[in-house]
This record gives C-alpha cells, structure tokens and sequence, in this order.
C-alpha cells in the first residue's frame, strides 16, 4: 500500500494522558498536513510541514499540541495533558509540492477518544 | 467563521438522476476550488478541482461549475449510482496557501 499510512486507527486516552498521532506520507512526498474532524463538522486545518520544517500553524491550538516531520521517520502530532474536547477524527495528508494546486492525498485518520 | 458553506447536509437522489451539491464561500481571495468525497471510516480523497479563471470543469460523471459573483460553486453528478453515496466535502484555497479550508459536507444517498 503506498498511500499516506496513518496509525493507530484507533486510540484511547484518559484526561490528562499524551496522545501520539503517526503518519506516513505517500512515497516521494516531502509535504505533509494535519486536519481535525469532529462530529457532524468538517474537517479543520492544524498544521502544514515541510521535512523537518514547519510552514503554518494557523490553526493549532495554542496549548498541549504540537507537530514534527523530522528529517527520518514519519510526521507526529502530539497532544499532551488531553481533555475530553480532543475527542475527534485526525487526518493527515501530503503532497508532493506545496500548493493547494497540488491534490492532497489523505489518509484514513485516526479516531481520538478520550475517556 | 465559516468560510466555506454547505448548507445542505444530507441528500437523496434516485439513481440514474443527477446530483446537484452546492457550496457558497465568503473569502474573495479564494481562486481554487476542490470537491473530496469521503466513505465512513475512510479518508477523503480528491474528486475534481476548478481554477477561478474557470467557470467549468468536467471529469466523466462529475461537472464542477463555478459563479465568482455569486461565490457559490456546485458539483453535479450524472447518472447517479450507488456508490456514490458518500459524504461530499467542498473545499477551497488561495493562491498563496497550501491549506484547505473545507466545508461541512453533504451526505448524499443514492436510492435504487
């Protein structure tokens, strides 16, 4: 399977635990964006990152989360000290080049559940 | 602050017929459009895209048209069939971004 590889599928996490999202990217894509979906509700940017570099964070929340795509290894969202608002779908894509222009190919998500 | 607007979140269409998605956005600066359509538990995946110096796009099934001065764009497939039946995501960037700014989608149900 050379699509974007996401794990877990599935997580659980009591309050105030760490969460550690994997993800990784289609071969050749050096592009990689985190989206949130939560219930009934489309899917929201998080956080875009270049190998080793991130190029926007606008919709990260300011506290307990966090993201790297370091030079080895896949992409990482981390959300430290989780509360029962994390509880949602993440979804990472990537793309080969930046630019919207460039189709983003998803992955199938990770269900966050918070106990 | 939605910017990008699927007022309608569900809809059924027999088969055969065609489906008509809509979306409206707010943000001007917008210039390229893309419709994802998404099974449960699965990620979305790519569909048809439109450049705002288009005012149509075409792939088989799928027609993509847009109305700048409206800001509105919808998404027609014809014939419907069922595996269509989908959530759709109607999604939007400027040119300058690399982010996707998606809306809330519509479920659409292909009835036999």
């Amino acid at each position: 399977n050379a699509g974007v590889m996401q794990n877990p599928r599935h997580l659980v996490r009591r309050r105030g635990q760490e969460a550690r999202l994997r993800c990784s990217p289609m071969k050749g894509h050096s592009h990689v964006y985190w989206y949130r979906q939560l219930p009934e509700e489309g899917l929201k940017f998080m956080v875009y990152l270049q190998k080793e570099n991130i190029i926007d964070e606008s919709g990260m929340p300011k506290e307990r989360f966090s993201a790297e795509f370091p030079k080895e290894g896949p992409s990482i969202l981390r959300i430290q000290q989780v509360v029962r608002g994390d509880s949602a779908a993440y979804f990472c894509a990537s793309s080969p080049a930046a630019g919207a222009r460039q189709p983003q190919h998803f992955g199938d998500g990770t269900r966050l559940s918070i106990l | 602050d939605q910017q990008v607007k699927q007022n309608s979140p569900s809809l059924s269409v027999q088969e055969g017929r065609i489906s008509i998605l809509n979306c409206d956005y707010t943000n001007s600066m917008f210039d390229y459009f893309l419709w994802y359509k998404k099974y449960p538990a699965e990620g979305p995946t790519f569909l048809i895209s439109i450049s705002s110096i288009k005012d149509k796009n075409e792939d088989g099934r799928f027609t993509v048209f847009l109305n700048k001065s409206a800001k509105h764009l919808s998404l027609h497939i014809v014939p419907s069939q069922p595996g269509d039946s989908a959530v759709y995501f109607c999604a939007a960037s400027g040119s300058s971004a690399s982010k996707i700014i998606f809306g809330s989608g519509t479920r659409l149900s292909i009835r036999p």
